[in-house]
């Protein structure tokens, strides 16, 4: 079985600075893993995905995210973040290299970004 | 290419009546999966369905939660007899399976929101 803990339920952070969402995972198999952001009332879009290769990954909206296995953690980084940045960010995990495996998500955090 | 549907977007029932939800997944992608968002929670697993078969089903409540993906047209959630405790968001993703070499991300939709008065 896998696990997720995100260190952080709330992060606030003015507009322009650095931001980062840390995210470690617990797992006895290979996995995959993906952070996804909700804005108010809507669904899930997947920001990033680490599958395998380059643990240094890119996404969208400016954000990247690195793998580190031996700290088994996936911290989610944004060099400068803007208003419309502020939404709910979750880090999920699932069992690499098979299908139809189900997500395990993180309890998310809540990022507030304040002109 | 549209993305995963969803409907309703809002569903309100009063205790004991049944409610049920739809998604219908993207374009090419055979596999369906629910997930229940409860109020200032994650989301959690509760099924996994391909087309005309269940294939994990651990995460459902064993009672008054049933779901379906049939040959034709969307996957159901249906919930019978619904009490307040299953007021949540109720999301639905799709993912294409392995074939073609791919790696199964899975979509969300933009879920259904149910309120059960």
């Amino acid at each position: 079985a896998q696990s997720v803990t995100q260190l952080d339920s709330q992060v606030p952070v003015f507009e322009e600075a650095p931001v980062e969402l840390r995210c470690n995972y617990s797992s006895s198999v290979s996995v995959y893993l993906f952070w996804y952001v909700q804005y108010p009332n809507q669904g899930l879009q997947l920001l990033l995905k680490y599958l395998s290769g380059s643990t240094l990954v890119k996404g969208i909206n400016g954000f990247e995210a690195e793998f580190n296995k031996s700290q088994t953690s996936f911290h989610l980084r944004k060099p400068s973040v803007h208003i419309s940045d502020t939404a709910e960010y979750f880090c999920a995990v699932r069992k690499g290299e098979t299908s139809g495996s189900r997500l395990t998500f993180g309890e998310g955090t809540q990022l507030t970004v304040n002109p | 290419n549209a993305g995963v549907m969803q409907n309703p977007r809002h569903l309100v029932r009063r205790r004991g009546q049944e409610a049920r939800l739809r998604c219908s997944p993207m374009k090419g992608h055979s596999h369906v999966y629910w997930y229940r968002q409860l109020p200032e929670e994650g989301l959690k697993f509760m099924v996994y369905l391909q087309k005309e078969n269940i294939i994990d089903e651990s995460g459902m409540p064993k009672e008054r939660f049933s779901a379906e993906f049939p040959k034709e047209g969307p996957s159901i959630l249906r919930i019978q007899q619904v009490v307040r405790g299953d007021s949540a968001a109720y999301f639905c993703a799709s993912s294409p399976g392995l074939a073609g070499g791919g790696t199964d991300t899975q979509y969300f939709g933009p879920g259904t929101r149910l309120t059960v008065l």
